[in-house]
């Protein structure tokens, strides 16, 4: 049973550059969550999607944007990076009843210069 | 707004020894769930369990137990007999509902060190 799988595994992008980063959700999860984690930090909430559609988000700006495909698997596409993008951006999937535990995946390290 | 502390940065113990990690947690709900995760160096988060505000009742699995008290809103985390593979960034978490959508809230982590 694949577990939730991430790609790239690592980035490097300058400032101003877009990235898009993908997930595929563990077998029979139909939800999936981004969050980012700065070095040293706990991980934050971005967004979450479900039915292809954001059904809530976190307090970061629009240039972070997300895509839930039919087969559950999402994007996150971040626009004109910022060095303070620079972080570990994890994947987590989960089934939607209420309080399902989310796994996460082994996420993607993106460093912008 | 939720929000989970986690008071210790870091710990460094010798194998072997028992280690407990805090964390103390603040919710205006009155169901919620708790968790911890762990946070090896490749990065991938591990779930290690999950606890909701309604069950007060201690858990061990192997050597790991957990503590959750709600009058002092705290569920810590104590590893017995610690090994050097424990090593790892511990977090907990909390969880949060908007609008049928559950995100998680974690502490700063903790880094447990254990020394052979």
């Amino acid at each position: 049973d694949a577990g939730v799988t991430q790609s790239p595994t690592h980035l490097i992008k300058t400032r101003g550059q877009q990235v898009t980063l993908r997930c595929s959700p563990k077998s029979g999860h139909d939800t999936v969550s981004w969050y980012q984690q700065a070095l040293g930090q706990g991980p934050q909430f971005i967004f979450q999607y479900y039915e292809e559609e954001e059904r809530q988000r976190g307090n970061f700006p629009d240039r972070f944007s997300g895509h839930q495909f039919p087969n559950y698997s999402s994007e996150l596409n971040v626009n004109a990076l910022l060095l303070g993008d620079s972080a570990l951006y994890l994947c987590a999937s989960s089934q939607i009843a209420v309080a399902e535990t989310q796994y996460f995946g082994p996420g993607t390290r993106l460093l912008v210069l | 707004a939720q929000k989970v502390t986690q008071a210790q940065t870091e710990i460094s113990v010798v194998e072997k020894e028992d280690v407990t990690l805090d964390c103390v947690y603040e919710t205006r709900d009155t169901t919620y769930y708790l968790f911890w995760y762990k946070q090896p160096p490749s990065g991938e988060l591990v779930f290690l369990i999950r606890r909701n505000s309604f069950d007060e009742q201690n858990e061990i699995s192997g050597r790991y137990s957990w503590n959750f008290q709600k009058s002092t809103s705290s569920f810590n985390f104590t590893i017995t007999a610690s090994q050097v593979v424990d090593s790892a960034v511990y977090f907990c978490a909390l969880s949060e509902f908007i609008q049928g959508a559950q995100k998680l809230v974690f502490g700063q982590g903790t880094r447990l060190t254990i020394n052979p």
